[in-house]
């Protein structure tokens, strides 16, 4: 099993419904990261958390919010999706406490909004 | 602010041939580099960084990197790809401070190995 997983891997959703991405991870680290992948744009942060009390906006958190339910669960929700937000998704763990640390990443959630 | 830049999205070369993918950067703090690969309909995994020490990084599956701090840049090198070696590579820095472990990241480059 990965040691981060995704679900669901697929989603095709209608403009203005509401989605979560979910997250979990067995590495046993503090750190998650919610990053967007667009073709030609590389990959952006959305959210990011140190841990369950502790949660923060990244570049381009409008549209999104998150909820880290524990240690090893960390959501992404879109209230109303809109066409814009077709993407693929990746959540990300780290246990480094400074920057030079590695990401783990899961397998990603294609996200397509009609 | 930091940025990074790689200079090609898309580099063809065939199986055997020494291949480069370019990364610029921008920062005006010191940076930590990375690059990671992305192989089709996976996740990102490390590939090799650069902390400090050494400016030449070397890696997994026989890449290796070179830091050069005057042109602030961080290409990847491989001297003999494989077909296997076809995937989107995606440079990366982080700023020494904050300490958020946030990575900013490159628009990617698809190496694509052809026989």
């Amino acid at each position: 099993d990965a040691d981060v997983t995704q679900t669901p891997r697929n989603r095709i959703t209608k403009t203005g419904k509401r989605i979560m991405l979910e997250c979990s991870q067995t590495k046993g680290h503090d750190r998650m990261y919610w990053y967007r992948q667009d073709p030609g744009l590389g990959l952006q942060l959305i959210y990011y958390s140190f841990d369950v009390k502790d949660i923060n906006k990244g570049e381009i958190s409008d549209g999104y919010s998150v909820s880290r339910q524990a240690q090893a669960k960390f959501s992404l929700s879109l209230e109303s999706a809109i066409p814009n937000q077709t993407a693929l998704y990746f959540c990300a763990t780290s246990d480094s406490e400074g920057p030079g640390g590695e990401l783990f990443f899961g397998e990603g959630s294609r996200l397509t909004v009609l | 602010a930091q940025s990074v830049t790689q200079l090609d999205s898309q580099v063809p070369v065939f199986e055997e041939a020494p291949v480069e993918l370019r990364c610029n950067y921008s920062s005006s703090v010191s940076v930590y580099l990375f690059w990671y690969v992305q192989y089709p309909n996976q996740g990102l995994q490390l590939l090799l960084k650069y902390l400090s020490g050494s400016t030449l990084v070397k890696g997994i599956n026989g890449f290796e990197a070179e830091f050069n701090k005057s042109q602030t840049s961080f290409h990847l090198r491989k001297p003999s790809v494989h077909i296997s070696d076809t995937a989107e590579y995606f440079c990366a820095v982080s700023p020494y401070s904050g300490n958020t472990g946030k990575l900013i990241f490159g628009q990617g480059t698809t190496l694509q190995v052809k026989p």
